[in-house]
């Protein structure tokens, strides 16, 4: 069974710096990767998708990376600002179960202060 | 533009009543999901849909039902049977095909009172 953790579960930072957020897989079997951002109450907002034949993505201050022979992703978000603050959550596209799902991991809530 | 719309953004339930939450989508996308998330949890698949007038149970379907009549509509109903049914839910759409990505809606939080 395909299980997503994401490390660390909570993060503070002062704005400006930059960070790296990190998502484990269990199966490598995967369609593709994708990463999510979710502020309190909110929907998710999608930030960006990897394909599994891809190392990596890009998006202004963001970069996704993806090793699939090891099972990890990880999030680089550039010259963090408090506007970035929110719960990003990585989530796999896989066949299981007689049907493809995305598997969710748990999220880091990120706190960017002035 | 284009989206998934869900309504409404807040519901109170009573003890022993079905509720009925609304997805709506004009992205053209074939398949449609159900998740629940409580806090300090992954988002988990209730039920989802990759064609219509079929759908599937996904890893916690208990107490929960769903229709697929139209491409553009997948509505939940949070049954009586449901015991917990106090969380926050999201409905999603994807083409289905499997490098393409999912979208979101802006949630439905279910409380009983």
């Amino acid at each position: 069974k395909q299980e997503v953790t994401q490390i660390p579960a909570a993060l503070s930072v002062p704005e400006g710096e930059n960070l790296v957020l990190n998502c484990s897989f269990t199966d490598s079997a995967i369609y593709n990767l994708q990463w999510f951002r979710q502020d309190p109450g909110k929907g998710l907002t999608s930030l960006l998708l990897i394909q599994s034949s891809q190392r990596e993505q890009t998006s202004g201050r963001l970069n996704a990376s993806l090793d699939k022979s090891s099972g990890r992703s990880t999030l680089y978000i550039a010259a963090s600002q408090p506007g970035d603050s929110a719960t990003y959550l990585c989530a796999v596209r896989e066949w299981g179960g007689g049907s493809e799902k995305l598997v969710f991991g748990k999220g880091t809530k990120l706190t960017v202060n002035p | 533009d284009g989206g998934i719309t869900q309504s409404p953004k807040y519901l109170f339930r009573k003890e022993g009543q079905n509720v009925t939450l609304s997805c709506e989508q004009n992205l053209n996308h074939d398949a449609m999901y159900w998740y629940r998330q409580d806090p300090g949890q992954g988002l988990r698949l209730i039920y989802y849909s990759q064609i219509v007038n079929d759908f599937q149970k996904g890893d916690i379907a208990e107490g929960y039902s769903v229709s697929r009549e139209k491409k553009e509509s997948f509505p939940l109903t949070v049954t009586s049977a449901q015991k917990n049914p106090t969380a926050f839910y999201l409905c999603a759409s994807s083409i289905d095909r499997t490098g393409y990505g999912y979208t979101f809606g802006s949630g439905t939080r279910l409380t009983v009172v």
